[in-house]
């Protein structure tokens, strides 16, 4: 199989504050995660791309101080969203790529952010 | 550069009717390209895919055929059901595109009883 979590599912914070999101390959060694972000009935917007051991690829208007990205092991990556603000809340997906698996990627199931 | 277009919901069907979701693609080289569904609240699920020219994906009786001629990759099932009710998005990811995968805007589909 290739199963991906996240954690958590749904947070809740105040203004200013940070909120750690996971994503984990759980039964395989992740090369190359991915994470999106999604807004209310849209697609999904490419963040990052991230390789263990190396630093996160932004792609353009994504401010990489505040999304920290860290991919420190094979199978876990972290998106860290520094001094959140309301406009940050939405829907937080990863996705992970397999070595030798060609094209595929595994979703986790997303993690909801609401910013109050 | 590479790109999808999918037709815009939202699509209201009644239950056993036909479903077509419109899926063009604009690629350099030979993408694979992927049907994910989700449904509300959750995460992305791979539906179906195919890697080449005139490969047909199937699952849960959805279908699509990989056409190059026309750049398409319409996603199609004979008679849906109301647990069919998400939001489908067409995909591709390839070799010119890092593995990146690039999606279409996304398709709500609603099926009533």
């Amino acid at each position: 199989g290739a199963v991906v979590s996240q954690h958590p599912s749904r947070v809740i914070c105040k203004s200013g504050t940070s909120v750690k999101i996971e994503c984990r390959s759980l039964d395989f060694q992740a090369t190359t995660m991915f994470w999106y972000r999604q807004f209310p009935k849209q697609s999904l917007m490419l963040m990052a791309t991230s390789n263990e051991g190396s630093k996160a690829t932004y792609e353009q208007g994504v401010e990489k101080d505040k999304f920290l990205i860290n991919h420190a092991s094979l199978t876990l990556s972290t998106l860290t969203v520094t001094s959140a603000h309301p406009e940050d809340s939405s829907f937080y997906i990863c996705s992970a790529g397999k070595p030798r698996s060609y094209n595929e990627q595994f979703f986790g199931p997303g993690t909801r952010l609401t910013v109050l | 550069g590479d790109s999808v277009t999918q037709m815009e919901g939202p699509v209201t069907l009644s239950e056993e009717a036909f479903l077509t979701i419109n899926c063009t693609y604009t690629a350099t080289g030979y993408p694979s390209l992927f049907w994910y569904v989700q449904y509300p609240g959750e995460g992305l699920q791979l539906l179906l895919k195919a890697t080449k020219a005139d490969d047909k994906g199937s699952n849960k009786g959805f279908e699509a055929t990989y056409r190059k001629e026309t750049t398409s990759f319409h996603l199609e099932k004979g008679s849906v059901q109301v647990s069919d009710s998400a939001v489908y998005f067409c995909a591709l990811s390839g070799p010119n595109t890092g593995n990146q995968f690039y999606f279409g805007t996304g398709t709500s589909l609603t099926v009533i009883p």
